[in-house]
């Protein structure tokens, strides 16, 4: 069956512009997490959505923004682009909350290059 | 932060078992013990997970320590396809949260 789909896998944008990623989980999976990784800070989470609705949020600032819609897939949003947003954005999905336990599902990501 | 001790690299020759440890002292009652790997370029990997019991896979085993502090990640037979970064992570059951790490480079040598 088809993996977690990320779109696009790379991507290049200019300081202070907006950027909106997307994630389509596997079918079926219904929660969807989505993390930020840097060589300097490792992997954070970001947010987590289940059934529309943003259940989870790690410490990020308000220009980080995401949102679910009603056949799951995920996209996340960050607006007013900085130096330091340049990152691979991850999306993971599993069936439901608490069943992340089995094992997230990780899609292979969007590299963001911000110049 | 992240409630893992890992050691930053380690090498393996290729055909050995690969015996990656974890420290997680300060682990309670109600987390679970995950592992995950990443290959450069992608997203991270699951591999197997664990509470108490010691776990075995199609992909891994993992023992866990009677007190729980420490656990091992074992690859029984190591190839070349198996060089990534490896995530020891404690979680608890439903918490959706992955902190993870700065994990374990493996290399496997030919």
């Amino acid at each position: 069956k088809a993996g977690v789909t990320q779109t696009p896998r790379y991507l290049i944008k200019t300081r202070g512009q907006q950027v909106t990623l997307s994630c389509s989980p596997i079918s079926g999976h219904r929660s969807v997490s989505w993390y930020q990784q840097t060589p300097g800070q490792g992997l954070q989470f970001l947010f987590e959505y289940f059934s529309e609705t943003q259940r989870n949020k790690g410490n990020f600032p308000g220009r980080f923004s995401g949102r679910q819609f009603s056949n799951s897939r995920s996209e996340m949003n960050v607006s007013t682009l900085e130096l330091g947003d340049s990152a691979l954005y991850l999306c993971a999905s599993s069936l439901a909350p608490g069943q992340g336990v089995y094992g997230y599902t990780f899609g292979s990501g969007t590299r963001l290059t911000v110049v | 932060d992240a409630k893992t001790t890992q050691p930053p690299s380690m090498d393996c020759a290729e055909g050995r078992a690969a015996n990656l440890p974890c420290n997680h002292s300060t682990i309670s009652g109600n987390e679970y013990v995950y592992w995950y790997r990443q290959i450069h370029s992608q997203g991270p990997q699951y591999i197997i997970h664990g509470l108490k019991n010691n776990e075995t896979n199609e992909m891994a085993s993992l023992i866990i320590t009677e007190d729980r502090k420490s656990s091992t990640l074992i690859l029984p037979h190591a190839t070349l396809r198996d060089t990534a970064v490896y995530y020891c992570i404690v979680n608890n059951f439903g918490n959706e949260k992955l902190t993870f790490g700065t994990g374990t480079r493996l290399t496997i040598i030919p």
